[in-house]
């Protein structure tokens, strides 16, 4: 199946500094990209939808001035965590949908964020 | 109230062992998924199924979907320890654009 890569795959920093994470995919181009979060033994949560060269769709609930997404490129999207809290730390993971058909989503290995 | 029901919530199995998880929606899906997700890790993708009645395998994994795309049945025959981890379903939507997940499954195979 398709590849798609996150950096870091960890991360650890202090509260109110922002964090970015990198989301690419690798052997194939994605229109779309989809951030999650996932709790302790809990699922995936949808955060957001981006599509290359527009704006991130928000789930409710979720604050976009809080999370920025930016999908640069049709290989590449970034989630930035800023002014990070204790709360916000949690496994974040993307995933992509190509742009060569079908409609399945391939996901990355996740970052696991600790904001202390 | 989730959208999906997955169940159950955990099993515990004995290698060998045949086993089903079944997932639930209260809409008739565009498509349904099956992933597999090791604790910490990212998502493997299993299968997707779309067209009511369809069935698919994946070595031992056998998922079907209804003929009223509402429910799913992911079937594992003769389990293994590489078999344990949490099973998630991901339901698409009518537009076929997001994916929402059920609460997932754990699967634990004892040897």
């Amino acid at each position: 199946g398709a590849v798609v890569s996150q950096h870091p795959s960890r991360v650890i920093c202090k509260s109110g500094t922002s964090v970015k994470i990198e989301c690419r995919s690798l052997d194939f181009q994605a229109t779309t990209m989809f951030w999650y979060r996932q709790f302790p033994k809990q699922s995936l949560m949808l955060m957001a939808t981006s599509n290359e060269g527009s704006k991130a769709t928000y789930e409710q609930g979720v604050e976009k001035d809080k999370f920025l997404i930016n999908h640069a490129s049709l290989t590449l999207s970034t989630l930035t965590v800023t002014s990070a809290h204790p709360e916000d730390s949690s496994f974040y993971i993307c995933s992509a949908r190509g742009t060569s058909g079908g409609e399945t989503q391939y996901f990355g290995p996740g970052t696991r964020l600790l904001v202390l | 109230s989730q959208e999906l029901e997955q169940s159950p919530q955990s099993l515990i199995v004995q290698e060998g062992k045949n086993l089903t998880i079944n997932c639930t929606s209260s809409k008739t899906l565009y498509g349904l998924y099956w992933y597999k997700q090791k604790y910490g890790e990212g998502l493997i993708f299993l299968m997707m199924l779309q067209k009511g009645g369809e069935e698919k395998s994946h070595e031992k994994i056998t998922a079907k979907l209804d003929e009223k795309k509402q429910q799913s049945s992911l079937h594992i025959t003769a389990s293994q320890p590489s078999h344990a981890g949490i099973y998630l379903c991901g339901a698409v939507r009518a537009g076929g654009f997001k994916t929402i997940f059920g609460a997932g499954t754990r699967l634990f195979v004892k040897a």
